[in-house]
């Protein structure tokens, strides 16, 4: 069983268009993100729910809207592509404790052409 | 603010010689490090984790690493390398107050000649 999961794996848009990107964790953690990965492969977080609260909104542009319908999931949904949205984004998820790792799913690769 | 250095872009090692990648972090109070790895096309996954207790931490894949306060350092290390060990390496730091959120450092990839 999968324990993060994403889909879709690749996404190929045109610019100016919606998507979103959908994640679900069967792991009963309570904390879920969103973490962008450049083409440099630099890793940077963008959001964090905890219990379905935003709790980490890192200076993310506000065409990128999270949501999380209960703890299991957490959606991402960005408006108005454009050309620097290219990226892989990974969603993890965490228990809400000190000190403990992070869980990330296989990625989705977003390609905004 | 945290930060997290990984001063290796790029570490080619044979098959069978020990390896050793760096890491180096910024922060006040002892902060929580993870290792990660990243295969091509693939999600991340948790080599291993230093909390607290021991300095030197035992993971998967016959990786350890050693946490050294004084050097503000996590360096990850294996005694013999597979092949199957190229991947991209990710040193990674938490906090206490930081949500659990982890910044990264900006990885090594490392190739394996056989």
């Amino acid at each position: 069983d999968t324990a993060v999961s994403q889909t879709p794996k690749y996404l190929v848009t045109q610019m100016g268009n919606d998507k979103s990107i959908k994640c679900e964790q069967n792991l009963g953690h309570d904390t879920m993100y969103w973490y962008k990965q450049d083409s440099k492969k630099f890793l940077k977080i963008m959001f964090s729910y905890n219990n379905k609260e935003l709790i980490i909104n890192e200076t993310v542009p506000n065409r990128f809207s999270p949501k999380s319908p209960d703890k299991a999931h957490l959606n991402l949904h960005i408006n108005s592509l454009e050309l620097g949205d290219s990226a892989v984004y990974f969603c993890a998820s965490s228990q809400n404790r000190r000190g403990t790792e992070a869980f990330f799913g296989q990625g989705t690769r977003l390609t905004v052409v | 603010a945290q930060s997290v250095t990984q001063p290796d872009i790029h570490i080619t090692v044979s098959e069978g010689a020990s390896l050793e990648l760096r890491c180096n972090y910024s922060y006040g109070a002892t902060p929580y490090l993870f290792w990660y790895v990243q295969s091509p096309g693939q999600g991340l996954q948790l080599l291993l984790k230093y909390f607290s207790g021991d300095t030197l931490v035992q993971g998967i894949k016959g990786f350890e690493a050693e946490f050294k306060r004084s050097q503000s350092s996590f360096n990850l290390r294996k005694p013999s390398v597979h092949w199957s060990d190229a991947a991209e390496y990710f040193c990674a730091v938490g906090f206490t107050g930081g949500g659990n959120k982890l910044t990264f450092g900006t990885g090594t990839q490392l190739k394996v000649e056989l």
